[in-house]
């Protein structure tokens, strides 16, 4: 139980375009979904938080703008990295925090998207 | 701030060993403790959680103390197995029991045959 999939779990792309991340929790109903990002041999940096039909909340240092979050349902929520740079590239992973039928004191993680920008 | 130091990167054992990490928190107390396990390229995979007021939590062969004089979080492998190589990430939460959560780097352990 508590299954997180991302999708796609791979990406390569051009500077300058933009990527759509999708995490979904597949067997619970999720209040809040997070995205992190971690760089080879670093911790997992939280960039934002998000709850179902609100607005992110971005932690300090990360770019809304960049970085769009729409949290459209319970079990839904994509990540766009717009006008991706090669500094941009990283191991995208998203958690979910679950409503009920699971523990609600952790989080479940999707496996990771590894994106690399050109 | 509220941190968390994974100060080993990695460590190197044998199969059948006792594998111990340890996690080092500073300032006040984490009301709770998490630790995780990731394997390359994929997300961490939640196994224990243990709360301020617990000394030991156990699930099969992991056991993981929280001694808040110390301010430190030992988590250990008993008769360790090839397969149990992976990073281990300790985990804080801030913010109560739904908090964020803030990593530290993670230990690499590498269990040989």
């Amino acid at each position: 139980g508590a299954v997180v999939s991302q999708h796609p779990s791979r990406v390569i792309c051009k500077s300058g375009t933009s990527v759509k991340i999708e995490c979904r929790s597949l067997d619970f109903q999720a209040t809040t979904m997070f995205w992190y990002r971690q760089f080879p041999k670093q911790s997992l940096m939280l960039m934002a938080t998000s709850n179902e039909g609100s607005k992110a909340t971005y932690e300090q240092g990360v770019e809304k703008d960049k970085f769009l979050i729409n949290h459209a349902s319970l079990t839904l929520s994509t990540l766009t990295v717009t006008s991706a740079h090669p500094e941009d590239s990283s191991f995208y992973i998203c958690s979910a925090r679950a409503a009920g039928g699971h523990r609600t004191d952790t989080q479940y993680f999707g496996p990771g998207t590894r994106l690399t920008v050109l | 701030s509220q941190k968390i130091e994974q100060n080993s990167e990695a460590l190197n054992i044998q199969e059948g060993k006792t594998a111990t990490l340890t996690c080092n928190y500073t300032n006040y107390s984490p009301a709770y403790l998490q630790w995780y396990r990731q394997d390359p390229g994929r997300g961490p995979v939640f196994l224990l959680l243990i709360r301020e007021n617990e000394k030991e939590k156990r699930k099969e062969r992991l056991k993981v103390t929280f001694d808040t004089t110390l301010k430190q979080s030992l988590f250990h492998i008993t008769a360790s197995q090839p397969a149990d190589s992976a990073t281990y990430l300790c985990a804080r939460t801030i913010g109560g029991s739904q908090g964020n959560l803030i990593f530290g780097k993670g230990t690499k352990l590498s269990v040989k045959p």
